[in-house]
C-alpha cells in the first residue's frame, strides 16, 4: 500500500464546476498536511495547508479527516486556470524529515 | 528575493559521465531537500540536510551523492549516471521556527536525460 494515495484522475469538468478531490494515508501518527499545485513542467507550489477543523481560501476548502486517514480538496467555481496536477502532501515529523507526496490527482477545467 | 534555484535547466549525458546539480537558496532555509520526479510517480527523496555540514539519506539515495557546504548551496553529485536516472530534479527548501512545520520552497526543476 502506498503511504499517500490519490485518484490520478484526470477529473474533467467544465467551467464553473465543484470538483473533490480526496487523498490517504496510511501513517496514523501524521503531523502535517498540505495541498500543493504543480502546472504542466513545473515545480509544486503550496496550494494550502490543511488543518484539523478545516479550512477554506476563496474557492478552495480543505478538510482533514483523521480518524478515517484521508484529506479532502473541494474546489468551487472552477476557472480554466485551476487546470493543474494537486499533490497531497504528508509529513510525518515537524522535522519534515519524512514528507511523502502523493503522485498528484490531474484536473482539467474547460470552457 | 531569488528563492530556490536550480543550475543547469537541462542537461544530457552518456551513460558513465558523472554531473553536478546545484541548488542555492536565499532565504536563509536550514532544510534543503532532492527530490526526483517520474511520471505516473510522486516526488521521491534523494537526500536531505538539516543544515551546513551535515546531510542524510532519503528514499532513493542509491547513485547520487551530495554535499552542504554553505547553508544556502546544496549540492547533488551523479558519479557515473544511468539511463536509469533519466527524471526530472527539483531541489527545494523550508525554513524552521518554534515546532511549526512549514511548507517546502521548490526550484524550478533540473531536466536530465541519460543515455
Amino acid at each position: 500500500r502506498k503511504e499517500v494515495e490519490q485518484d490520478p484522475g484526470p477529473f474533467n469538468v467544465p467551467e464553473g464546476a465543484t470538483v473533490a478531490f480526496n487523498c490517504t494515508y496510511s501513517n496514523s501518527a501524521s503531523q502535517s498536511f498540505f495541498w500543493y499545485r504543480q502546472d504542466c513542467r513545473k515545480e509544486p507550489k503550496l496550494l494550502m495547508s490543511v488543518y484539523s477543523s478545516g479550512n477554506e481560501d476563496g474557492r478552495f476548502t480543505a478538510q482533514l479527516n483523521r480518524a478515517s486517514q484521508y484529506i479532502s480538496l473541494l474546489i468551487r467555481d472552477s476557472k480554466l486556470s485551476d487546470s493543474a496536477t494537486y499533490l497531497c502532501v504528508v509529513n510525518e515529523g515537524t522535522g519534515g524529515f519524512k514528507t511523502i507526496f502523493g503522485a498528484g490527482t490531474r484536473l482539467f477545467v474547460k470552457a | 528575493n531569488a528563492g530556490v534555484t536550480q543550475t543547469p535547466k537541462f542537461r544530457v549525458l552518456k551513460t558513465g559521465q558523472s554531473m553536478t546539480l546545484l541548488c542555492a537558496q536565499d532565504m536563509n532555509h536550514e532544510y534543503m531537500y532532492w527530490y526526483r520526479q517520474d511520471p505516473g510517480m510522486g516526488l521521491r527523496l534523494i537526500h536531505y540536510s538539516v543544515g551546513e555540514g551535515t546531510t542524510a539519506k532519503g528514499e532513493v539515495p542509491d547513485g547520487y551523492n551530495v554535499s552542504r557546504l554553505k547553508k544556502q548551496n546544496f549540492l547533488l553529485g551523479l558519479e557515473s549516471a544511468a539511463p536509469s536516472q533519466t527524471s526530472v530534479y527539483f531541489c527545494a527548501s523550508k525554513p524552521i521556527a518554534g515546532g511549526k512545520d512549514y511548507e517546502q520552497y521548490f526550484g524550478p526543476g533540473t531536466r536530465l536525460t541519460v543515455t
